[in-house]
């Protein structure tokens, strides 16, 4: 039963243009919602977050949106950096649960 | 380092062997999580942890794995008997245990059983 998908295992996109990672999540009491980026052989690293109670969040050139309605939410990397090539996951959670589900990655190469 | 700290980096058993991996949480942080990866597949959530509790182990196979974190000491993960198929990358997390706030993870333990 997975409750987080990422259906894009891997995205190639060219240095300097948009990256979009897509997620979809099929539990409705999911209300906190988070991106990591994951390199090999090191632990995922915290990105971005939101909350179900807004629809954007934005930090530098990462933004993450929500759609409640479609329960689906996005990554968009703008621009689009070498360095970002990297696993991204995405998870969820929520209220009265501390349990985070991850969904299982999209592989992202930036090309220069 | 202030950072989630995993020992050791890289453990080989052979089957039937248990394993015993580590995780010091970040300064401050007394909630722990632990998940696993398997090759090519995304991360399984195994136990929740707070002092001395075990709050959720439902990822948690029921034999042979444990789980542990004392009033002193770090966080541990024991597997007993270890099998090929426990062979994977192991990630330990922690967190504040406020509402909505993100994990930090260490870098993991990779075990591999040969």
């Amino acid at each position: 039963d997975q409750q987080v998908k990422q259906n894009s295992p891997s995205l190639s996109v060219q240095e300097g243009r948009i990256s979009i990672l897509n997620c979809d999540y099929t539990n409705s009491m999911f209300d906190y919602f988070l991106w990591y980026k994951k390199y090999p052989a090191e632990g995922p690293t915290f990105l971005i977050s939101i909350s179900s109670i807004k629809d954007k969040n934005e930090d530098g050139r990462f933004t993450v949106f929500l759609n409640k309605s479609a329960k689906h939410l996005s990554l968009h990397i703008v621009p689009s950096q070498p360095g970002d090539s990297a696993v991204y996951f995405c998870a969820a959670s929520y209220s009265g649960t501390y349990k985070y589900i991850f969904g299982t990655g999209t592989r992202l190469k930036v090309l220069a | 380092n202030a950072g989630v700290m995993q020992n050791p980096r890289h453990l080989v058993r052979r089957r039937g062997q248990e394993a015993r991996l580590r995780c010091s949480p970040m300064k401050g942080h007394s909630h722990v999580y632990w998940y696993r990866q398997l090759p090519e597949e995304g991360l399984k959530f195994m136990v929740y942890l707070q002092k001395e509790n075990i709050i959720d182990e439902s990822g948690m196979p029921k034999e042979r794995f444990s789980a542990e974190f004392p009033k002193e000491g770090p966080s541990i993960l024991r597997i007993q008997q270890v099998v090929r198929g426990d062979s994977a990358a192991y990630f330990c997390a922690s967190s504040s245990g406020t509402v909505h706030s993100p994990l930090h993870f260490g870098n993991g333990t990779r075990l591999t059983v040969t």
